[in-house]
């Protein structure tokens, strides 16, 4: 069964700080990947995916992502942080043709100290 | 205009009662999905519909219903409401089951607090 691990469930930066958020996943076959973030009291926003094209891939607001299968990771970064970043951020797999079915990692709230 | 919502926003009640929460996607999407977080903000499938059809059926007590009257909306049901279902419920949706991958979208959430 696939699963997915975020390590460290609080991360935090110093505004315009390298942001490294931490993603590894087991699964049987090449997943596709994702990373969403959620802002207090709001839904989930999805920040960028890995669907078996390229290997790093960008996502909205600066994020992305670099999927490396050797490691099985699929670690989220960030050249710089801003305050605005402060949020959960959740990293996700899914197995093609599983019919939508995402596997959430257990999330890691990101602080951005001034 | 909204993509995915959801009504309540916030819903305090008692045990034992019934609830429902609603969902509503404008985006012509074919699947719409039930998510549950918890206190500890872990995400964990609930339903998925797709065209009105239940797809997905994760181990969740059969006091939670989910109703599907057409592609657009996907309610769930709660009776006999227990502590432990005190949570935060998200709706999605997403293009087609079947397609090369589904980018879901998600609603705000709803609230439940069980007193």
């Amino acid at each position: 069964a696939q699963s997915v691990t975020q390590l460290g469930s609080h991360v935090s930066v110093s505004e315009g700080a390298l942001v490294l958020l931490r993603c590894n996943y087991s699964s049987s076959v090449p997943p596709y990947l994702f990373w969403y973030v959620q802002y207090p009291n709001q839904g989930l926003q999805l920040l960028l995916k890995y669907t078996s094209a390229a290997t790093l891939v960008k996502g909205i607001n600066g994020f992305e992502a670099e999927f490396k299968k050797s490691e099985t990771s699929f670690h989220l970064t960030k050249p710089s942080a801003h305050m605005s970043d402060a949020a959960e951020y959740f990293c996700a797999v899914m197995i093609p043709g599983s019919q939508g079915n995402l596997i959430f990692g257990k999330g890691t709230k990101l602080s951005v100290k001034p | 205009d909204t993509a995915v919502s959801q009504t309540p926003k916030y819903l305090v009640t008692q045990m034992g009662n019934d609830k429902s929460i609603k969902c509503e996607q404008n985006l012509g999407h074919d699947t719409m999905y039930w998510y549950k977080q918890d206190s500890k903000k872990f995400l964990k499938i609930m339903f998925s519909y797709n065209n009105k059809e239940l797809i997905i059926n994760e181990t969740v007590p059969n006091r939670f219903s989910p109703k599907s009257p057409d592609k657009a909306h996907l309610n769930l049901h709660i009776n006999s409401l227990e502590l432990g279902d005190s949570a935060v419920y998200f709706c999605a949706s997403s293009p087609a089951w079947g397609n090369t991958y589904n980018e879901q979208f998600f609603g705000p959430g709803t609230r439940l607090t069980v007193l």
